[in-house]
């Protein structure tokens, strides 16, 4: 079973431009989250769809990143316009059920803004 | 921070040697979980703790969970050059999913 894919592995841009991050979670899982890691802090929590739905967002950090997972399957963030405190790298998890306690986590996009 | 502290944030030892990572939280929680990131990886789960157990074993990996203290401890025995990598607690609250990460610990475990 392929476990959750992310692309790209990595991606360096200029301030003011857009990137999108693209993440596959495991086949059949309804649960997708992104996490970030900025700067060597802690990873945080951004947001969480069940299915093609949002069901958590309050981890955004702004109206820059948008989010999308329309129908259900891969999920894209888009960052736009990049600032430069927005390098770091970028998880996406998955877990079958919501219930499920276990999130499998991707091998991250690690994003870096000149 | 939303976590607390992890502490050591590094900590270096000889193969063969135990490794003990200390993890503190704020919140209340449902469960607990340890998680390890090889260099250049994702998260690996590792082990999950319920907020009513207090120890918990998985091959050479003991956790424990103090409630009270708001705080666990992530023990690796007898430590292999493979264990290196940055380990991170993580909590799960009780009616949401996210998981709220610590800062981490950087183990290295040298031959």
């Amino acid at each position: 079973e392929a476990g959750v894919t992310q692309f790209p592995s990595h991606s360096v841009i200029e301030k003011g431009q857009t990137v999108t991050l693209r993440c596959d979670p495991i086949s059949g899982h309804d649960n997708l989250y992104w996490y970030r890691r900025v700067m060597g802090k802690e990873i945080k929590f951004l947001l969480h769809f069940v299915k093609e739905s949002k069901q958590d967002e309050s981890g955004m950090p702004n109206n820059r990143f948008l989010a999308e997972r329309t129908g259900g399957t891969y999920s894209t963030l888009k960052v736009q316009p990049a600032e430069l405190e927005d390098s770091g790298v970028y998880f996406c998890a998955s877990s079958l059920t919501t219930s499920q306690e276990t999130q499998y986590f991707g091998p991250g996009t690690r994003l870096l803004v000149l | 921070s939303q976590q607390g502290e992890e502490d050591p944030q590094a900590l270096s030892i000889q193969e063969g040697e135990n490794a003990t990572m200390n993890c503190s939280y704020k919140t209340s929680i449902n469960n607990l979980q340890w998680y390890r990131q090889n260099s250049g990886r994702g998260l690996v789960h590792l082990i999950l703790i319920r907020s009513n157990e207090r120890e918990k074993h998985s091959g050479r990996l003991r956790v424990t969970l103090d409630t009270s203290k708001k705080s666990s401890s992530l023990l690796i025995t007898a430590s292999r050059a493979a264990d290196t990598a940055s380990y991170f607690c993580a909590t799960k609250g009780n009616g949401y999913n996210k998981l709220i990460f610590g800062a981490g610990t950087r183990l290295a475990v040298h031959p």
